[in-house]
């Protein structure tokens, strides 16, 4: 059964657009949650979110975490054709070492 | 900045090959992973280690071994390569008493067994 499910998996959206990708996870006690951007090769990181509401941002995107609900958003606005990727949800559990991902987010961004 | 070379980018092996994937960091960093990553299925974890010659199952050991000989260097073994280990595989570190990390990555070694 997965820990962390994306969703939706896939998405097409025009320049311009603002999309909100979303990651839900079952675990209550975890150090973090990362979120990744993965083009034609390694994922990069982009943000990690440890505490409840709080928003951490980068340009465009920007990304918050709600320990009630047991997620996390992603949003990218004004996106650009350069915002295609794969975006990866993962979870820093307390009782491991590895990172446990969600099978991810395809965001394709048309012209 | 920490670096994480794989060797490769692109490998085709023949069925029963033995195949050796290298990753090499060098930062110092006690912990690295490999994954392999298919459309669908998202990064599932074959193996990690925590330190040198220490090393651990993840969720798909199976058809693969590891070897942790150095600190830095952390090798991936398919001791008979199958057509369904075709795949993205991805090496990655962090250090985990520092607290808490995510990962760095390799840039993947595409691996198609024909």
């Amino acid at each position: 059964e997965d820990k962390v499910v994306q969703s939706p998996l896939s998405l097409v959206v025009h320049e311009g657009d603002t999309v909100t990708l979303n990651c839900s996870y079952e675990v209550t006690n975890f150090r973090s949650l990362l979120w990744y951007k993965q083009e034609k090769k390694a994922p990069t990181f982009l943000f990690m979110l440890t505490s409840s509401g709080i928003e951490k941002k980068s340009g465009r995107l920007s990304s918050i975490l709600d320990k009630k609900e047991l997620s996390s958003i992603l949003n990218i606005t004004a996106t650009q054709t350069g915002d295609s990727a794969i975006y990866l949800c993962a979870l820093n559990s307390n009782s491991g070492y590895a990172l446990n991902f969600g099978k991810g987010t395809s965001l394709l961004v048309t012209p | 900045d920490v670096k994480v070379t794989q060797s490769s980018r692109y490998l085709v092996k023949r069925t029963g090959e033995k195949v050796f994937l290298e990753c090499v960091q060098d930062m110092d960093h006690e912990n690295m992973f490999w994954y392999r990553q298919d459309p669908g299925l998202g990064l599932r974890l074959i193996y990690f280690s925590y330190d040198v010659k220490m090393k651990e199952k993840g969720d798909i050991p199976e058809g693969y071994s590891v070897s942790r000989e150095k600190k830095e260097r952390f090798s991936l073994i398919l001791e008979s390569a199958s057509t369904n280990q075709t795949s993205m595989y991805l090496c990655a570190t962090n250090r985990y008493r520092a607290g808490n990390y995510g990962y760095t990555f390799g840039s993947g070694t595409r691996l198609t067994v024909v």
